[in-house]
């Protein structure tokens, strides 16, 4: 049961453009979304995150909305640079036995073209 | 910032051996770890979490004879696969959990495993 997907596996943007990344959630009791930019062979670096009593966060080129009626957030990346050029996870967490647990979706690998 | 060391990078062993993977919290004290697992083109799928002085809380459908983890210290979780099979090769991350600051989790750099 993925609680929290991914549906594009890939997308491609030319430079200078928006990135759009979408992420969509079933369970209601997330209340925490983050999203983390990966490389293969590395770790998850963490990008933005956003508090479910929110429904915008800006840091610099990334922006992320959060629709809870949804149960959708998107990241937007503007303008896109080659550098961006990763795979972005989403991910969700909650609160589990005393800790926040954390849920990561599939994965979009983000292409950007020069 | 919080930094999360990952020791080793990479290791191929034999099958039927064990593999010792290490996870520090290098300027944070981390009462809870995490450790992942990655499949090819796949999610990154919890394990285990790791709690300080006391036993790991293991997801579904993991063995946990088989990945043994221990948390002896505030800055140290370490995961030992256990008699390792082919079928375990995998990538493995870890993530610590900061108690004050900033919420966020810090994922150290990542274990490519290959059993041979």
């Amino acid at each position: 049961d993925q609680q929290v997907k991914q549906n594009s596996p890939s997308l491609s943007v030319q430079e200078g453009r928006i990135s759009i990344l979408n992420c969509d959630y079933t369970n209601s009791m997330f209340d925490y979304f983050l999203w983390y930019k990966k490389y293969p062979a590395e770790g998850p670096t963490f990008l933005i995150s956003i508090s479910s009593i929110k429904d915008k966060n800006e840091d610099g080129r990334f922006t992320v909305f959060l629709n809870k009626s949804a149960k959708h957030l998107s990241l937007h990346i503007v303008p896109s640079q080659p550098g961006d050029s990763a795979v972005y996870f989403c991910a969700a967490s909650a609160k589990s036995g005393g800790y926040q647990k954390v849920t990561f979706g599939t994965g979009t690998k983000l292409q950007v073209i020069p | 910032g919080a930094v999360v060391s990952q020791h080793p990078s990479w290791v191929i062993c034999k099958s039927g051996t064990s593999v010792k993977i290490e996870c520090r919290s290098l300027d944070f004290q981390a009462t809870t770890m995490f450790w992942y697992r990655q499949f090819p083109k796949q999610s990154l799928m919890l394990m285990a979490t790791s709690n300080e002085g006391s036993k790991a809380t293991y997801e579904q459908g993991v063995e946990k004879d088989k990945f043994l983890i221990n948390h002896a210290s505030l800055t140290l979780s370490t995961l030992t696969v256990t008699s390792a099979h082919p079928e375990d090769s995998s990538f493995y991350i870890c993530s610590a959990y900061r108690t004050v600051g900033n919420y966020g989790y810090t994922f150290g750099s990542g274990t490519r495993l290959t059993v041979v």
